[in-house]
């Protein structure tokens, strides 16, 4: 099974900052990575798939990379409803992996 | 629009079984796999499996071979989920989520049911 190493488990920022969140994988997905948000509902939103590719409707302050085998979630400006869960998927192979998640706090 | 409308909250006894629905809307429910996820209090995600609606093909996460089962019904768009013989590790958050095929993501989630198993 692909293993995904994500950090940090969690984040304190303020509004306005800028933060990264990273997931490394175990062996080679090839960019089938996704990224999604999970509110304190429960609620699940797909941010980003394909490492880079931003969903529709997901403002433009959220932005996927890759560099080699570790991918990055940034968010270049937080405002206060991005204060929620986040996880990695990859999907190149079965089973599915997410990564154990970062939570992001208000400082 | 498309909506994954998931069942209710379940309360269960150990040792007993639950069948959870997940009623699709706004696509062709025979277009898309459906999988299931699973999230225990305060944990991460954990991929349970799939099914293919259209053809009734399923895949497991071997851990969860023995614990549940995938079905779907293509004259009502639901995919159903059961989980046998309970015990107070299943207490958790279920989720259903469509997948296009192989080398896509999950894009639409249903809202994630709780079980609860006690006694």
């Amino acid at each position: 099974d692909i293993q995904m190493t994500q950090s940090p488990s969690s984040l304190s920022a303020s509004l306005g900052e800028r933060v990264s969140l990273t997931c490394r994988a175990s062996q080679e997905i090839s960019g089938y990575l996704s990224w999604l948000q999970q509110k304190p509902d429960g609620t699940i939103k797909r941010l980003i798939y394909a490492a880079s590719t931003l969903d529709s409707g997901v403002p433009k302050r959220f932005s996927g990379s890759r560099s080699g085998s570790d991918y990055s979630l940034t968010i270049s400006s937080l405002e206060s409803e991005d204060f929620a869960d986040y996880y990695c998927l990859q999907y190149a192979s079965y089973p599915l992996t997410f990564g154990a998640g970062t939570k992001l706090e208000l400082k | 629009q498309v909506q994954l409308q998931q069942s209710g909250a379940e309360l269960a006894k150990p040792g007993a079984s639950v069948k959870m629905s997940c009623k699709a809307s706004g696509y062709t429910f025979t277009s898309y796999w459906m999988h299931w996820v699973k999230q225990r209090p305060g944990q991460g995600l954990e991929w349970i499996g799939y099914i293919n609606p259209s053809t009734g093909y399923t895949e497991y996460n071997q851990k969860f071979k023995d614990k549940a089962t995938l079905t779907a019904d293509k004259s009502s768009s639901t995919a159903y989920m059961q989980l046998s013989s309970l015990t107070s590790e299943d207490s958790a958050v279920y989720y259903c989520a469509r997948i296009r095929a192989y080398y896509y993501a999950m894009d639409y989630w249903g809202q994630g049911p709780s079980v609860t198993v006690s006694s």
